[in-house]
C-alpha cells in the first residue's frame, strides 16, 4: 500500500513551453502533498506544500507564478512549470501524506526528470 | 534555521561489509527520518526515529536527541543497498541533509 505515482517520468521540452507534472496517491487519500526539486548529486529542496482545496504554501525563493501547484483532489496534485527555461531542468519529486503532521509518514513518487532545451 | 550535516559524503564498500552513516543537526528536533534514494531516484522511508533505537532487518538507526545526532547502521551490505541515504528533520518544513552516497561493490 501507500503508493504514489508521478507522470510523466521524463520530459524534454523546448524553452518557453509549459510542462505539467501529475502526482497521484493511488491507494490512500493525501491531505497534504509536497513538491521537491533535486539538482544532480544534490539534496532535495522543498518547493511548496499543498493541501487539498487550498492554495499552496511556497518556500522562500520559489516563484509562485512560475511553479503553479493545484491540489484538486485528495489523490491528485499537479505542478506546472510555466515558460520553462534550461535552468528549470531538474528532478522533481512529489510526496504525499495523510495529514502532514510532524510524525506523519511521507510517501514519495518516483520523480520526474525535466530537461529544457 | 536548523542545519543538517551528514557524513561521510561518499562511501565505497565491498559487499558484505558493515557501515555507519552519521547525521548531525544543529538544534533540538522532535522529528528525524532516514531515507534511501535508489539509483533511479525513488525515495524510500527507512526510519522515523526522533529518539532511541530501531531496527529493520539489516538496518538499524539510533538517535541521541540530547547530543543532536543520529546514526544509521547497515550490516552485511548488499549491492541493492547502493544509493544515497538522506536524513531529514522537520523545523516547520522538512530539511534534508546533503546525503551519503553509498556504493556497494559486488
Amino acid at each position: 500500500g501507500a503508493v504514489v505515482s508521478q507522470h510523466p517520468s521524463r520530459v524534454i521540452c523546448k524553452s518557453g513551453t509549459s510542462v505539467k507534472i501529475e502526482c497521484r496517491s493511488l491507494d490512500f487519500q493525501a491531505t497534504t502533498m509536497f513538491w521537491y526539486r533535486q539538482f544532480p548529486k544534490q539534496s532535495l529542496m522543498l518547493m511548496a506544500t499543498s493541501n487539498e482545496g487550498s492554495k499552496a504554501t511556497y518556500e522562500q525563493g520559489v516563484e509562485k507564478d512560475k511553479f503553479l501547484i493545484n491540489h484538486a483532489s485528495l489523490t491528485l496534485s499537479t505542478l506546472t512549470v510555466t515558460s520553462a527555461h534550461p535552468e528549470d531542468s531538474s528532478f522533481y519529486i512529489c510526496s504525499a501524506s495523510t495529514s502532514g503532521g510532524i510524525s506523519d509518514t511521507q510517501y514519495f513518487g518516483p520523480g520526474t526528470r525535466l530537461t529544457v532545451l | 534555521g536548523i542545519q543538517v550535516e551528514q557524513s561521510p559524503p561518499d562511501l565505497i564498500l565491498q559487499e558484505g561489509a558493515n557501515s555507519t552513516l552519521r547525521c548531525n543537526f544543529s538544534d533540538s528536533v522532535n522529528n528525524l527520518q532516514w531515507f534511501h534514494q535508489n539509483p533511479w531516484g525513488q525515495l524510500i522511508n527507512l526510519f522515523y526515529i526522533p529518539s532511541g533505537t530501531k531496527q529493520n532487518g539489516r538496518l538499524s538507526a539510533t538517535t541521541v536527541a540530547t547530543e543532536r545526532y543520529s546514526l544509521l547502521y547497515i550490516s552485511s551490505s548488499q549491492t541493492t543497498d547502493s544509493g544515497v541515504y538522506f536524513c531529514a528533520v522537520r523545523d516547520g518544513k522538512i530539511i534534508f541533509g546533503k546525503g551519503t552516497r553509498l556504493h556497494i561493490l559486488p
